[in-house]
């Protein structure tokens, strides 16, 4: 079975610095790759996401992702935050075509220092 | 385009009750997903239905079940309510069977 690690719990940022959230999956092929975004008492906002071609790609509110085969990672970037990113953030895997259903890491809390 | 809608938002339920909570999909999408999200367990899967049928479940006891109508729009049901089941249900849309989902912003359930 698929399974998705968020190392980071909690990430503590400056306002203007820049960020990144780590992801790791275990899965016997290339799944398919996304970032959520939840804000206290709302649902999951679609950020970004992978299926296949350029590892790079970009999402929503100036995010962008890594997809690195070798290190089974997916990790979430942003040059620079803003006080409204503060929020949790989910690194997700749909294996098998989302065959599954989706499989979530933990989340990891974002806090903006000003 | 509307996005995912869940009534109610808020829901409180004594121990032993059941509950039905709805969820209509965006304009289009014909698969509904459900997840059940906890402090403790996190985001689970619970289930999926495409056309009126259920194509995939998760790891939930048979008290979690659900159903779609010919309009897309789903229902889940919880009976015999448990303290454990207190969570935030959430639901999701897709346009057919791909993994592309797109949230509601989900039902908050309290069971005293």
């Amino acid at each position: 079975a698929q399974s998705v690690t968020q190392p980071d719990i909690h990430i503590t940022v400056s306002e203007g610095a820049s960020l990144e959230l780590r992801c790791n999956y275990s899965y016997g092929a290339t799944p398919y790759l996304f970032w959520y975004v939840q804000s206290p008492g709302q649902g999951l906002q679609l950020l970004l996401k992978y299926f296949s071609g350029d590892t790079l790609v970009q999402g929503i509110k100036g995010f962008e992702a890594e997809f690195k085969r070798s290190q089974s990672s997916f990790n979430l970037r942003k040059p620079s935050v803003h006080w409204s990113d503060a929020a949790e953030y989910f690194c997700v895997v749909a294996a098998g075509g989302g065959a599954d259903g989706l499989t979530f890491g933990k989340g990891t809390h974002l806090i903006i220092q000003p | 385009k509307a996005g995912v809608t869940q009534t109610p938002r808020y829901l409180i339920k004594t121990r032993g009750q059941q509950v039905t909570l709805s969820c209509s999909p965006i304009s289009g999408h014909r698969s509904v997903s459900w997840y059940q999200q906890t402090p403790g367990q996190g985001l689970q899967f619970l289930f999926e239905y495409f056309s009126e049928t259920q194509r995939n479940k998760g790891n939930f006891p048979g008290r979690f079940s659900g159903r779609q109508f010919s309009n897309s729009r789903s229902e889940m049901n919880v009976s015999t309510l448990e303290l454990g089941d207190s969570a935030l249900y959430l639901c999701a849309s897709s346009i057919n069977t791909g993994p592309e989902q797109y949230f509601g912003p989900g039902t908050r359930l309290t069971v005293t």
